[in-house]
């Protein structure tokens, strides 16, 4: 079944304390990105990756990083957690980045930072 | 820079009552249009898309039309039930541009 799948699901940590969500996608897409969804914000984009070893930063990059080592994962780092990156995060893969490229979304995480 | 704007929610709307939720949107070039729908405790997935001006796009009873001329993409839905309860998001492409959606909530 082609999917993207995320790991954890729920996580709650405490400021500072690095932490790691896994992306991964079955579908052999180059194009990876990681969004963060906040209430009457909608959906903000934080890093995208055009292949492997190609990163770029989205609309709210900071405090975030990402590594791009294999086509097929994405992982997104909190290297020091604060509470303001409490949110819901999005792992999404396509084809590319045109016109026609349909997103396929992970099931998303949601983390806490006390 | 490219951007969308979709009604405001929540919408609540009673089982086999008609839907209607706004889009509309500023961009450079011939986007591509899509809906996006967020089902509870889920990701987003495609619901439907349209590539042209004057494309429909459709797919589960869900319609929506590229409009240049006004530059919307509204989507509709003769006949709600309850299973359609989520979040819709309208976004185009290229680059990819979410709206910040619209919670549907349907009552029995």
């Amino acid at each position: 079944e082609a999917q993207v799948t995320q790991n954890p699901r729920y996580l709650i940590t405490v400021t500072g304390k690095k932490l790691t969500v896994t992306c991964s996608q079955n579908m052999n897409h180059e194009y990876m990105s990681w969004y963060r969804q906040d209430p009457g914000l909608g959906l903000r984009q934080i890093y995208y990756s055009m292949n492997v070893e190609v990163t770029d930063k989205g609309d709210v990059p900071e405090g975030y990083k990402v590594s791009r080592k294999e086509k097929r994962n994405f992982p997104l780092i909190l290297e020091s957690p604060s509470p303001n990156q409490t949110s819901l995060y999005f792992c999404a893969s396509s084809n590319g980045q045109g016109r026609l490229d349909t997103q396929y979304f992970g099931p998303g995480t949601r983390l806490t930072v006390l | 820079g490219d951007s969308v704007t979709q009604m405001e929610g929540p919408v609540t709307l009673s089982e086999e009552a008609f839907l209607t939720i706004n889009c509309t949107y500023t961009a450079t070039g011939y986007p591509s249009l899509f809906w996006y729908v967020q089902y509870p405790g889920e990701g987003l997935q495609l619901l439907l898309k349209a590539t042209k001006a004057d494309d429909k796009g459709s797919n589960k009873g869900f319609e929506a039309t590229y409009r240049k001329e006004t530059t919307s993409f509204h989507l509709e839905k003769g006949s709600v039930q309850v299973s359609d309860s989520a979040v819709y998001f309208c976004a185009l492409s290229t680059p990819l541009v979410f709206g910040k959606g619209t919670r549907l909530s349907v009552i029995a």
